[in-house]
């Protein structure tokens, strides 16, 4: 079992829609970091939480400690949000100094 | 345009070559990292460097070998590299090592021949 697990794996919206991605985690963590990678290669840190939830934008973010998840929502999906969407957690081991990726989420948002 | 800056962003080599990949920032941010990238995978850290020392090396095949000349800049040493070395090569950077979200560079996307 991976230590961090999303869902969907893959996901094509219609542009407007509401999207959810979920990720959840197995191992102690002192922080969830959700990402955004572009085809092109580059990785753009979106959230970085140990609690509740965060707004930036259009997405928001929320964890829930004891249920060891959290959720990824984009509102009003636009094509230029196709990306994959990483969850990775900074692991109490090793002081939370490397991070354990999850597989990723592909999300397609169609015009 | 990303505050992390990789050079060179493609780079083809032969298994007997020698080449270096180069990461540079000027945040200020004392924590530097080397990932490998295969296709549709999740990065795999390699390194990490905190105040301008090694501090996590994941069992990394000698052929790699990182240099942390200041606080600015990450270098990748390659040397007789296998067609399984070919991945995306990322760099990031953060404040510190704990807790901290980190910057990733666009990459260079290695290809050995």
């Amino acid at each position: 079992k991976n230590e961090v697990e999303q869902s969907p794996q893959n996901l094509t919206a219609q542009e407007g829609e509401f999207i959810t991605i979920n990720c959840s985690y197995s191992v102690g963590i002192s922080a969830l970091h959700w990402l955004q990678q572009h085809p092109g290669g580059g990785i753009v840190s979106l959230f970085m939480l140990s609690s509740g939830k965060k707004k930036h934008g259009r997405l928001i973010a929320t964890i829930n400690i004891q249920e060891k998840h959290s959720s990824l929502h984009i509102t009003a999906s636009h094509p230029r949000d196709s990306a994959v969407y990483i969850c990775a957690v900074s692991s109490k081991d090793n002081y939370g100094q490397n991070f354990v990726f999850g597989p990723g989420t592909r999300l397609s948002v169609l015009p | 345009d990303t505050e992390v800056t990789q050079t060179p962003k493609h780079l083809v080599m032969g298994m007997t070559n020698k080449k270096s990949l180069k990461c540079e920032q000027h945040m200020g941010h004392r924590a530097m990292y080397w990932y490998k990238q295969k296709a549709k995978k999740p990065p795999e850290l390699m390194f990490v460097y905190s105040y301008e020392k090694l501090s996590i090396n994941e069992s990394v095949p000698s052929r790699f070998s990182p240099e942390c000349p200041n606080s600015s800049l990450l270098n990748l040493h390659l040397h007789a590299l296998q067609p399984e070395d070919s991945a995306l090569y990322l760099c990031a950077s953060s404040q510190w090592v704990v807790n901290q979200p980190q910057h990733f560079g666009d990459g260079t996307r290695l290809s050995i021949l």
